[in-house]
């Protein structure tokens, strides 16, 4: 399909491995977002880039998460150094262009990922 | 700060009329969301309201007074698979969505 494909779809790591988590956009989506969701909560934004570029990562928790779209496409988003809390799912989202009211965000299946 | 509120669960009968509200306070404001969220899925995408009013898309219709901080997604003729989470989200002055905490609707027969 030509929606957003995430992998991988589960995760599970041992407290103070890292992980590496996949987001491939909608074909010639501009904006990429990165979303945390804990259990019965609403997502809470991470980072975003527009193409390339990494234009906000205010909501990264800490120096351990780092988010990468070298290309302008497929985006990585990895954790070092896991712990318990970092135990959630993780959504990206893609669409067209930011900076426009009118910007519906298309979003992938989600990681789980689970700390043990 | 920024808040967003909406009920943490709410149910209702098949073939019925549900509304769910949501209550803001944001830096900024360049409209509101609805997306459904069903149990280990992601968000779909369901209305947009950027002026005051109401939108209607087939079963379900939005609502949106800006004055009011106040937003409600009305859903009618309900069915079993509407039976999901309903996120409330605002989009602010930096064109970042920020999200409610989600309204667990509960469809019974």
């Amino acid at each position: 399909g030509a929606g957003v494909s995430q992998s991988p779809r589960y995760k599970v790591a041992k407290r103070g491995q890292d992980v590496a988590l996949r987001c491939d956009p909608i074909s010639g989506h501009v904006s990429l977002f990165w979303y945390q969701q804990a259990l019965g909560q609403g997502p809470e934004f991470l980072t975003y880039f527009q193409n390339e570029a990494q234009l906000d990562k205010s909501g990264l928790p800490s120096d351990r998460f780092f988010a990468e779209r070298p290309e302008g496409s497929v985006s990585t988003l990895k954790i070092q150094r896991t712990q318990q809390e970092d135990s959630a799912v993780y959504l990206c989202a893609s669409s067209l262009e930011r900076g426009r009211a009118y910007n519906e965000q298309f979003f992938g299946p989600g990681t789980r990922l689970t700390v043990l | 700060g920024q808040n967003i509120d909406q009920p943490t669960e709410m149910t209702a009968t098949e073939g019925a009329i549900v509304q769910i509200n949501c209550t803001y306070q944001t830096s900024g404001f360049n409209g509101l969301f609805w997306y459904q969220q069903h149990a280990g899925e992601a968000p779909t995408f369901l209305s947009y309201n950027v002026l005051d009013g109401l939108e209607e898309k087939g079963r379900f219709s939005s609502f949106l007074s800006r004055s009011k901080g106040y937003s409600y997604l009305l859903l009618k003729e309900l069915q079993m698979k509407d039976s999901a989470s309903y996120l409330c989200a605002i989009m602010d002055s930096n064109y970042q969505l920020i999200w409610g905490a989600g309204t667990k609707l509960i469809i019974k027969p």
